[in-house]
Protein backbone atom coordinates (compact mmCIF):
# COMPACT_ATOMS: atom_id res chain seq x y z
CA UNK A 1 0.00 0.00 0.00
CA UNK A 2 1.13 3.26 -0.76
CA UNK A 3 1.44 5.57 2.07
CA UNK A 4 3.21 7.72 4.68
CA UNK A 5 3.16 7.39 8.41
CA UNK A 6 4.47 10.73 10.72
CA UNK A 7 5.54 9.60 13.98
CA UNK A 8 7.30 11.46 16.93
CA UNK A 9 4.42 14.05 18.22
CA UNK A 10 4.37 14.65 21.90
CA UNK A 11 3.82 16.70 24.15
CA UNK A 12 6.78 19.14 24.90
CA UNK A 13 7.93 22.12 26.76
CA UNK A 14 8.64 25.66 25.57
CA UNK A 15 12.04 26.20 24.46
CA UNK A 16 12.87 22.17 23.70
CA UNK A 17 13.27 20.03 20.83
CA UNK A 18 11.94 17.31 19.14
CA UNK A 19 12.63 15.11 15.87
CA UNK A 20 9.31 14.12 13.83
CA UNK A 21 9.69 11.24 11.52
CA UNK A 22 7.76 10.06 8.29
CA UNK A 23 8.18 6.49 6.99
CA UNK A 24 7.25 6.11 3.73
CA UNK A 25 5.76 3.28 2.19
CA UNK A 26 4.97 1.33 -1.41
CA UNK A 27 6.55 3.75 -3.58
CA UNK A 28 9.96 4.70 -4.43
CA UNK A 29 10.31 7.03 -2.07
CA UNK A 30 13.81 8.67 -3.39
CA UNK A 31 12.12 9.63 -6.83
CA UNK A 32 9.76 12.19 -4.38
CA UNK A 33 10.20 15.65 -3.36
CA UNK A 34 8.59 15.87 0.01
CA UNK A 35 7.38 18.73 2.78
CA UNK A 36 5.76 19.32 5.95
CA UNK A 37 2.57 20.93 6.06
CA UNK A 38 0.99 21.47 9.90
CA UNK A 39 -2.57 22.58 11.00
CA UNK A 40 -2.92 24.24 14.21
CA UNK A 41 -5.78 23.56 16.42
CA UNK A 42 -8.72 24.70 14.81
CA UNK A 43 -7.11 26.62 12.35
CA UNK A 44 -6.20 26.80 8.57
CA UNK A 45 -3.10 24.49 6.63
CA UNK A 46 0.58 25.76 6.62
CA UNK A 47 3.16 24.82 4.43
CA UNK A 48 6.05 24.45 6.63
CA UNK A 49 9.34 23.26 4.60
CA UNK A 50 10.18 20.94 1.61
CA UNK A 51 12.86 18.97 0.98
CA UNK A 52 14.10 18.05 -2.56
CA UNK A 53 14.18 13.99 -4.09
CA UNK A 54 18.29 14.01 -2.93
CA UNK A 55 18.00 16.15 0.23
CA UNK A 56 20.48 18.83 -1.72
CA UNK A 57 17.52 21.41 -1.93
CA UNK A 58 15.48 22.94 1.18
CA UNK A 59 12.57 25.37 1.92
CA UNK A 60 11.48 26.65 5.06
CA UNK A 61 8.44 28.79 6.01
CA UNK A 62 9.57 32.52 7.50
CA UNK A 63 7.58 30.66 10.06
CA UNK A 64 10.00 28.40 11.00
CA UNK A 65 13.39 29.40 9.00
CA UNK A 66 16.02 29.24 11.92
CA UNK A 67 14.33 26.45 14.42
CA UNK A 68 13.25 23.53 11.45
CA UNK A 69 15.49 21.45 9.62
CA UNK A 70 14.32 19.47 7.65
CA UNK A 71 15.77 16.30 6.23
CA UNK A 72 15.57 12.73 4.69
CA UNK A 73 17.64 9.45 4.44
CA UNK A 74 16.67 7.39 1.41
CA UNK A 75 17.97 4.24 2.24
CA UNK A 76 15.10 3.92 5.15
CA UNK A 77 12.38 5.75 3.28
CA UNK A 78 12.02 8.60 5.56
CA UNK A 79 11.59 12.27 6.20
CA UNK A 80 12.49 14.35 9.38
CA UNK A 81 11.61 17.28 10.89
CA UNK A 82 14.01 18.40 13.58
CA UNK A 83 11.94 21.21 15.55
CA UNK A 84 14.17 23.17 18.17
CA UNK A 85 13.12 26.44 20.68
CA UNK A 86 9.74 25.50 20.69
CA UNK A 87 6.96 27.89 21.13
CA UNK A 88 3.57 27.71 22.21
CA UNK A 89 2.53 28.49 18.30
CA UNK A 90 4.41 25.52 17.22
CA UNK A 91 1.67 23.44 18.47
CA UNK A 92 -0.14 21.94 15.58
CA UNK A 93 -0.76 18.62 13.74
CA UNK A 94 2.35 17.99 11.88
CA UNK A 95 1.18 16.33 8.28
CA UNK A 96 4.04 14.53 6.17
CA UNK A 97 2.95 15.35 2.05
CA UNK A 98 4.26 13.97 -0.92
CA UNK A 99 4.51 16.85 -4.00
CA UNK A 100 3.77 15.17 -7.44
CA UNK A 101 6.26 15.18 -9.98
CA UNK A 102 3.69 16.66 -12.28
CA UNK A 103 4.01 20.66 -13.55
CA UNK A 104 0.54 20.86 -12.12
CA UNK A 105 1.94 21.18 -8.77
CA UNK A 106 -0.20 19.29 -6.09
CA UNK A 107 0.54 17.19 -2.79
CA UNK A 108 -0.80 13.33 -3.88
CA UNK A 109 -0.41 11.77 -0.64
CA UNK A 110 -0.58 12.95 2.67
CA UNK A 111 -0.24 10.90 6.20
CA UNK A 112 -2.65 10.92 8.92
CA UNK A 113 -0.44 13.58 10.63
CA UNK A 114 1.57 13.37 14.32
CA UNK A 115 0.08 15.99 17.26
CA UNK A 116 2.70 18.55 18.64
CA UNK A 117 1.93 20.20 21.73
CA UNK A 118 3.77 23.00 23.45
CA UNK A 119 2.95 23.73 26.52
CA UNK A 120 4.35 24.77 30.25
CA UNK B 1 3.49 35.90 -1.78
CA UNK B 2 0.89 36.32 0.06
CA UNK B 3 -1.92 33.95 1.46
CA UNK B 4 -5.13 33.27 -1.46
CA UNK B 5 -8.18 34.17 0.14
CA UNK B 6 -11.22 32.12 0.68
CA UNK B 7 -15.03 32.77 2.39
CA UNK B 8 -14.59 31.06 5.41
CA UNK B 9 -18.08 29.79 5.51
CA UNK B 10 -20.28 28.63 2.94
CA UNK B 11 -23.84 26.97 2.83
CA UNK B 12 -25.76 24.79 0.33
CA UNK B 13 -28.68 22.65 0.30
CA UNK B 14 -28.53 19.24 -0.39
CA UNK B 15 -28.39 18.59 -4.16
CA UNK B 16 -27.86 22.63 -5.46
CA UNK B 17 -24.37 23.28 -6.59
CA UNK B 18 -21.73 25.52 -5.06
CA UNK B 19 -18.89 27.36 -6.13
CA UNK B 20 -16.12 27.50 -3.31
CA UNK B 21 -13.36 30.68 -4.52
CA UNK B 22 -9.95 30.95 -4.22
CA UNK B 23 -8.43 34.37 -5.01
CA UNK B 24 -4.43 35.27 -5.10
CA UNK B 25 -1.84 37.13 -7.31
CA UNK B 26 -0.08 33.22 -7.34
CA UNK B 27 -3.22 31.81 -8.90
CA UNK B 28 -2.37 33.38 -12.51
CA UNK B 29 0.86 31.78 -12.74
CA UNK B 30 0.11 28.04 -11.69
CA UNK B 31 -2.75 25.39 -10.99
CA UNK B 32 -4.66 25.62 -8.31
CA UNK B 33 -5.42 22.12 -5.82
CA UNK B 34 -8.10 21.38 -3.98
CA UNK B 35 -8.31 19.49 -0.68
CA UNK B 36 -11.36 18.38 1.42
CA UNK B 37 -10.73 17.85 4.91
CA UNK B 38 -13.44 16.33 7.19
CA UNK B 39 -13.23 16.61 10.97
CA UNK B 40 -9.97 14.70 12.28
CA UNK B 41 -9.11 13.16 9.01
CA UNK B 42 -6.30 14.19 6.79
CA UNK B 43 -6.74 16.65 4.09
CA UNK B 44 -7.88 14.34 0.86
CA UNK B 45 -6.97 15.95 -2.93
CA UNK B 46 -10.19 16.22 -4.57
CA UNK B 47 -9.21 18.59 -7.98
CA UNK B 48 -5.73 19.27 -9.32
CA UNK B 49 -4.52 20.29 -12.65
CA UNK B 50 -6.57 22.38 -15.10
CA UNK B 51 -9.55 20.64 -13.62
CA UNK B 52 -8.70 16.72 -12.99
CA UNK B 53 -10.14 14.56 -10.22
CA UNK B 54 -8.31 11.71 -8.36
CA UNK B 55 -9.51 8.31 -8.49
CA UNK B 56 -12.32 7.71 -6.12
CA UNK B 57 -13.22 11.13 -6.19
CA UNK B 58 -16.61 11.52 -7.92
CA UNK B 59 -17.62 13.66 -10.76
CA UNK B 60 -19.77 16.18 -8.98
CA UNK B 61 -16.40 17.61 -8.10
CA UNK B 62 -14.97 19.76 -11.03
CA UNK B 63 -12.39 23.21 -11.06
CA UNK B 64 -11.66 26.11 -13.60
CA UNK B 65 -9.43 29.06 -13.58
CA UNK B 66 -10.28 32.71 -14.52
CA UNK B 67 -7.45 35.35 -13.81
CA UNK B 68 -6.37 35.60 -10.40
CA UNK B 69 -9.65 33.10 -9.53
CA UNK B 70 -9.69 29.54 -8.81
CA UNK B 71 -13.07 27.91 -8.22
CA UNK B 72 -14.46 24.38 -7.10
CA UNK B 73 -17.53 23.60 -7.81
CA UNK B 74 -19.69 20.96 -6.51
CA UNK B 75 -22.81 20.03 -8.53
CA UNK B 76 -25.23 18.42 -6.73
CA UNK B 77 -24.05 18.76 -2.98
CA UNK B 78 -24.73 15.49 -1.25
CA UNK B 79 -24.30 15.56 2.51
CA UNK B 80 -20.89 13.70 2.76
CA UNK B 81 -19.60 16.89 1.34
CA UNK B 82 -19.72 18.67 3.92
CA UNK B 83 -16.12 19.36 4.91
CA UNK B 84 -13.64 22.05 5.00
CA UNK B 85 -11.84 23.20 1.83
CA UNK B 86 -8.85 24.31 0.95
CA UNK B 87 -7.29 25.68 -2.47
CA UNK B 88 -3.39 25.40 -2.55
CA UNK B 89 -0.85 27.11 -5.14
CA UNK B 90 3.30 27.28 -5.67
CA UNK B 91 4.14 30.53 -4.44
CA UNK B 92 6.28 32.87 -6.13
CA UNK B 93 9.54 32.72 -3.76
CA UNK B 94 11.92 29.68 -1.84
CA UNK B 95 10.03 30.39 1.62
CA UNK B 96 6.91 30.76 -0.17
CA UNK B 97 7.29 27.59 -2.27
CA UNK B 98 3.38 26.54 -1.69
CA UNK B 99 0.58 28.68 -0.24
CA UNK B 100 -2.36 27.24 1.22
CA UNK B 101 -6.21 29.61 1.26
CA UNK B 102 -7.35 30.31 4.69
CA UNK B 103 -10.18 27.43 3.74
CA UNK B 104 -13.64 27.50 3.70
CA UNK B 105 -16.47 25.42 5.88
CA UNK B 106 -19.18 24.15 3.61
CA UNK B 107 -22.79 23.37 5.24
CA UNK B 108 -24.61 21.00 3.43
CA UNK B 109 -28.74 22.18 4.49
Amino acid sequence: EVQVVESGGGLLQPGGSLRLSCAASGFSFSSYEMNWVRQAPGKGLEWVSHISSTGNTKYYADSVTGRFIISRDNSKNSLYLQINSLRAEDTAIYYCARESPSVDWYFDLWGRGTLVTVSS
Amino acid sequence: SSEPTQDPALSVALGQTVRITCQGDSLRNYYTSWYQQKPRQAPVLVIYGKNNRPSGIPDRFSGSRSGDTASLTITGAQAEDEADYYCNSRGSSANHRWVFGGGTKLTVL
